[in-house]
């Protein structure tokens, strides 16, 4: 069954420094997204990707972070200069439609800033 | 303003016994209703959802969830738990037609005794 890798499955950075997250989401998918889960919060929205652009990002979504598809496959999330408050497991999810109402995660990546 | 609640943080119940798991949501539309669960080291995996129609859904695993309109709920149900569904469970509020944006609750972690 095809799914949405991410890697990796965990870094721990120091504040201050720059940050890349990867995925590949499923190779058909034109939707894109990433999320983030604060220990013990609600798993909140980032930002979504389509046709190489941000279609939607939140208030979360600073200049501290980007996203880009480089090549046909990976969709990155990049933190510019990590924060304490960034610590979080990072999922990124990729969808076929925007009507089909599901999207697909993958395993998240934890990201540990000291 | 858009949100879900999931009152129940933890929730422990014996290998066979029936359980239910609440989720309320505030949508300022009509939403599109989503459960997700989560097992340790994996990413969030559908487990059903709700757009129009019947109001009892089925999903995966045998889980079905109800959607009450007048209460604001979509409460997932199992008859009988097994083992293997100790995990997290999601529950998430999205646009019809855009599902550029998620909303999810904080999750309720399920805890099945033997």
């Amino acid at each position: 069954e095809p799914e949405v890798t991410q890697t990796p499955s965990h870094q721990v950075t120091q504040m201050g420094q720059e940050v890349i997250l990867r995925c590949v989401p499923i190779s058909n998918h034109l939707y894109f997204y990433w999320y983030r889960q604060i220990l013990g919060q609600k798993v909140e929205f980032l930002v979504s990707f389509y046709n190489n652009e941000i279609s939607e990002k939140s208030e979360i979504f600073d200049d501290q972070f980007s996203v880009e598809r480089p090549d046909g496959s990976n969709f990155t999330l990049k933190i510019r200069s990590t924060k304490l408050e960034d610590s979080a497991m990072y999922f990124c999810a990729s969808s076929g439609s925007r009507s089909t109402g599901e999207l697909f995660f993958g395993e998240g990546s934890r990201l540990t800033v000291l | 303003a858009q949100s879900v609640t999931q009152p129940d943080i933890h929730i422990t119940v014996s290998e066979g016994a029936s359980l239910e798991l609440r989720c309320n949501y505030s949508y300022g539309a009509t939403p599109y209703l989503f459960w997700y669960v989560q097992s340790p080291g994996q990413g969030l995996q559908l487990l059903l959802k709700y757009f129009s129609g019947d109001t009892l859904v089925q999903g995966i695993k045998g889980f079905e969830a109800e959607f009450k309109r007048s209460q604001s709920s979509f409460n997932l149900r199992k008859p009988s738990v097994h083992w293997s569904d100790a995990a997290e469970y999601f529950c998430a509020v999205g646009p019809q037609y855009n599902f550029n944006k998620f909303y999810f609750g904080s999750g309720t972690k399920l805890n099945v005794k033997p």
